[in-house]
């Protein structure tokens, strides 16, 4: 079985300052990890996504996240929050090696971004 | 989204009545997705699809039913609906050369409240 584990609810940051949204995952095997992002009343946008290579992963909008298989995470990170960041953000997972393409989510981490 | 709608978008139903709501794709993709969004526990599979007539159960499958009998429509019903049912419904598509890597685009989503 798969899974994803989001263990904070919610990341405040300020406007111009660092941040980290956490994931941790576990598979039998090895992992496709993605990174969605939803803003109010929308459907989930893709970010980012490693498949294979290299462990640092660049997507969209200044996100990158970085692949750390001895602990199974693929935090979410960018360098310099902006107030438009603030949504909801999922990481997903998927078995590498298996026929099953169904995602696996996480419970969600609302990022708010201060001015 | 571009290449994906969900029917309706807002829909207010009563208890024990049956519904459908319905996604529509355009990109020919061979896989199609239902998940459900509740507050504290991300997105949930309900059914999913690898193609047309080929469907199979999610996590949280019980009172739900889909059908594809083309390529471009997934349905989904909710054979006698319940409170419990009441979520926002979304549907996502996947498939090769969509540059995603296996990630999925999603629709924007299905708004259902069982009174």
């Amino acid at each position: 079985a798969q899974s994803v584990a989001q263990p904070e609810d919610q990341v405040n940051v300020a406007e111009g300052n660092p941040l980290t949204v956490k994931c941790t995952y576990s598979v039998s095997g090895n992992p496709y990890l993605f990174w969605y992002v939803q803003y109010p009343n929308r459907g989930l946008q893709f970010l980012l996504k490693y498949i294979t290579g290299d462990n640092l992963v660049k997507g969209s909008y200044g996100f990158e996240a970085e692949f750390n298989k001895s602990q199974t995470s693929f935090h979410l990170k960018k360098p310099s929050a902006l107030v438009s960041d603030s949504a909801l953000y999922f990481c997903a997972v998927r078995e590498k090696d298996t026929g099953r393409r169904a995602l696996t989510f996480g419970s969600g981490t609302r990022l708010q971004v201060q001015p | 989204d571009a290449g994906i709608t969900q029917s309706p978008r807002h829909k207010v139903t009563e208890t024990g009545t049956p519904v459908t709501l319905r996604c529509h794709q355009t990109e020919n993709h061979r896989y199609m997705y239902w998940y459900r969004q509740d507050p504290g526990h991300g997105l949930r599979l309900i059914h999913y699809s690898y193609g047309v007539k080929d469907t199979d159960k999610g996590e949280v499958s019980d009172g739900y039913s889909v059908s594809r009998s083309k390529t471009e429509d997934f349905l989904l019903t909710l054979e006698s609906a319940t409170s419990s049912q009441t979520s926002v419904y979304f549907c996502a598509i996947s498939g090769s050369g969509d540059g995603l890597g296996f990630g999925y685009t999603f629709g924007s989503g299905t708004r259902l409240t069982v009174v």
